[in-house]
């Protein structure tokens, strides 16, 4: 089993709403989890980076939340962009070790 | 700065044949991982290097090598191709303590 589970698996939303992708994982304990955005073909880019310790972070319009007590994190995007159909992976890492979720795939439609 | 530069961008190569993959880091940074993608596996880490030493290792098998040069250029060699290591294989940057990793485009390598 993936100690790094994202849900849904994929995601259609209309231009202009908001969606939130959820990530659980079970590494513990852990140092940091990042979102990242990745375009097709192209390489992933870092969203948001959390310790254990924080419990939000933002970046635009998107806001990454952390619960180290459910061992939850979910990455919410407001007002989505037509740019914003992507993957998006969460990954939690643990000293040396990191461990990827297999992604969410986000379309956004007009 | 100029990103992380990988390449070449797209190969295509036979099975039992060999291949390596070049990627240039930011300059300043010292710590160069490479990583393979696939519908199917996702992202799956392959090694890292630091200042030319191996700092840490995926569950890969020896076909999988690396090496990383004076100047902080990085290369990943595959042997004996399958058509299982058909990827797109992402190199990625950092400083030494390796919290916010640059990714470069990727080179995506298909083995027929």
């Amino acid at each position: 089993k993936n100690q790094v589970e994202q849900s849904p698996q994929s995601l259609i939303i209309l231009e202009g709403k908001n969606c939130t992708l959820q990530c659980n994982y079970t590494v513990s304990p852990f140092s940091n989890l990042r979102w990242y955005k990745q375009d097709t073909g192209r390489g992933p880019v870092s969203l948001t980076i959390m310790t254990f310790s924080e419990n939000t972070k933002s970046n635009g319009r998107y806001t990454a939340t952390l619960d180290a007590d459910t061992k939850q994190s979910s990455l919410h995007i407001t007002a989505s962009q037509l740019s914003d159909s992507a993957s998006y992976i969460c990954v939690v890492s643990k000293s040396n070790d990191m461990r990827f979720g297999a992604g969410t795939r986000l379309t956004v439609k007009p | 700065k100029a990103g992380v530069t990988q390449t070449p961008r797209y190969l295509i190569k036979t099975r039992g044949q060999q291949v390596t993959l070049s990627c240039s880091p930011i300059s300043g940074h010292r710590s160069v991982s490479w990583y393979q993608q696939t519908p199917g596996q996702g992202l799956q880490f392959l090694f890292e290097y630091f200042s030319e030493t191996q700092r840490n290792k995926g569950n890969f098998p020896g076909r999988f090598s690396g090496r990383q040069f004076s100047n902080s250029r990085s290369e990943m060699n595959v042997s004996t191709l399958e058509l299982g290591d058909s990827a797109l294989y992402l190199c990625a940057s950092s400083t030494r303590d390796a919290y916010e990793q640059y990714f470069g485009p990727g080179t995506r390598l298909t083995v027929t």
